[in-house]
């Protein structure tokens, strides 16, 4: 079985500091991992994802992440946070198969101080 | 934008009334997902499918059920809504397994009095 859990239900950094939103995963076959966006009162939107291409990846709006297996983790990071960067975000992980699902971990919100 | 569309937006109904959302999208996208969203616990998935007539369960099936008759329909049903089903559902589509982006709906406000 699949599954997520994102350390922190709510996070608050100071505009201009790092952003750190922790994940790790558990999976008995290697994972598809991504990080999502969500606004207020809009849906998901893909921030980034790893497909065992490279363990950093990169997404939008200036996010990274880095997968590390020995620590089963999938950490979100942003060097300097921005103040449109407040929004909640979720981890999600899936799976190679025919029959797969995406399975989301509990979600972060983000806030931002000026 | 994925052109998903989720109908109704919003919806108010009464204790013990079967209730059905709609999920309609025009990318031609293998699967689909119905999620609901609740404060502390993010996204849950009710029930995919994985082709036409091809569904399953998710980890908060109870309660709710589904239907795919096309690629681009699917459909969720409340059976006997109650008042903890009032949430906010999202439908989600992927192009295949794994490793390919979910695009989602801009979700239905249900809410159970």
């Amino acid at each position: 079985a699949q599954s997520v859990t994102q350390l922190g239900s709510h996070v608050s950094v100071s505009e201009g500091a790092l952003v750190l939103l922790r994940c790790n995963y558990s999976s008995s076959v290697p994972p598809y991992l991504f990080w999502y966006v969500q606004y207020p009162n809009q849906g998901l939107q893909l921030l980034l994802k790893y497909t065992s291409a490279a363990t950093l990846v990169k997404g939008i709006n200036g996010f990274e992440a880095e997968f590390k297996k020995s620590e089963t983790s999938f950490h979100l990071t942003k060097p300097s946070a921005h103040m449109s960067d407040a929004a909640e975000y979720f981890c999600a992980v899936s799976r190679d198969s025919s029959a797969s699902k995406i399975i989301f971990g509990s979600g972060t919100r983000l806030s931002i101080r000026p | 934008d994925a052109g998903i569309t989720q109908s109704p937006r919003h919806k108010v109904t009464e204790t013990g009334t079967p209730v059905t959302l709609r999920c309609h999208q025009t990318e031609n996208h293998r699967y689909m997902y119905w999620y609901r969203q609740d404060p502390g616990h993010g996204l849950r998935l009710i029930h995919y499918s994985y082709g036409v007539k091809d569904t399953d369960k998710g980890e908060v099936s109870d309660g709710y059920s589904v239907s795919r008759s096309k690629t681009e329909d699917f459909l969720l049903t409340l059976e006997s809504a109650t008042s903890s089903q009032t949430s906010v559902y999202f439908c989600a589509i992927s192009e295949s397994s794994g490793n390919t982006e979910a695009f989602f709906g801009q979700g239905t406000r249900l809410t159970v009095v």
